[in-house]
């Protein structure tokens, strides 16, 4: 089973410019998540999905981030302008519903990331 | 305010001999609780889970023991491997309304198994 995608695995680029993220969330998982990686802040979440839908985005850090889920398959973050202290690494991920009925909980399964440098 | 918390950055371990992480935890809504690995240049990899309902959850030489009352989990590898070197990110949730929460990971250990 192909797991969660992300391209680029590497972005370098100067800052003002836009930066586009991409995710293929594992097929069938209902959630969607983005993560940004940081030596001092750790594994932060920024914004996350539920069948498309922007559920929260408390952790998205200013109006310069957004992300759109336009189908099932596939989700952009997008940084623009991009400022050098947002290098960092953007993480994906995806899980299957949690069933609040059993309050079963379902791990959350991540992509290789996008290591990000804005010089 | 960190809500998980992994103390101790690295830890080194001699093969064949037991490696324990610990993780701390602040909020008592949090019902769910995962073990995440990462090697670097990869995603975090999921390991174990626990539900609060249970103490114990072992999978294989990976054994997560959770203790309510002192807000603590461990994560215990026997017998430790070279292969097992990676950063470990203990991560917990709560449920919110009828569906599951946000996870919120600690900073991780990063665990060095020596041949």
């Amino acid at each position: 089973d192909a797991g969660v995608i992300q391209s680029p695995r590497h972005e370098v680029t100067e800052m003002g410019q836009e930066v586009t993220l991409r995710c293929k969330p594992i097929s069938g998982h209902d959630y969607l998540f983005w993560y940004r990686q940081t030596m001092m802040r750790g594994l932060e979440l920024l914004i996350y999905f539920n069948n498309n839908v922007p559920i929260d985005d408390s952790g998205m850090p200013e109006d310069r981030f957004s992300a759109k889920m336009p189908n099932a398959s596939f989700s952009t973050l997008k940084i623009q302008p991009s400022e050098p202290r947002d290098s960092a690494v953007y993480f994906c991920a995806s899980s299957l519903e949690g069933r609040a009925g059993t309050r079963l909980n379902q791990p959350q399964h991540f992509g290789d990331g996008t290591r990000l440098s804005i010089l | 305010d960190q809500q998980v918390k992994q103390n101790s950055p690295s830890l080194s371990v001699q093969e064949g001999r037991i490696s324990i992480l610990n993780c701390d935890y602040t909020n008592s809504m949090f019902d769910y609780f995962l073990w995440y690995k990462k090697y670097p240049a990869e995603g975090p990899t999921f390991l174990i889970s626990i539900s609060s309902i249970k103490d114990k959850n072992e999978d294989g030489r990976f054994t997560v023991f959770l203790n309510k009352s002192a807000k603590h989990l461990s994560l215990h590898i026997v017998p430790s491997q070279p292969g097992d070197s990676a950063v470990y990110f203990c991560a917990a949730s709560a449920w919110y309304g009828g569906s599951q929460g946000n996870l919120i990971f600690g900073k991780g250990t990063k665990l060095s198994v020596k041949p």
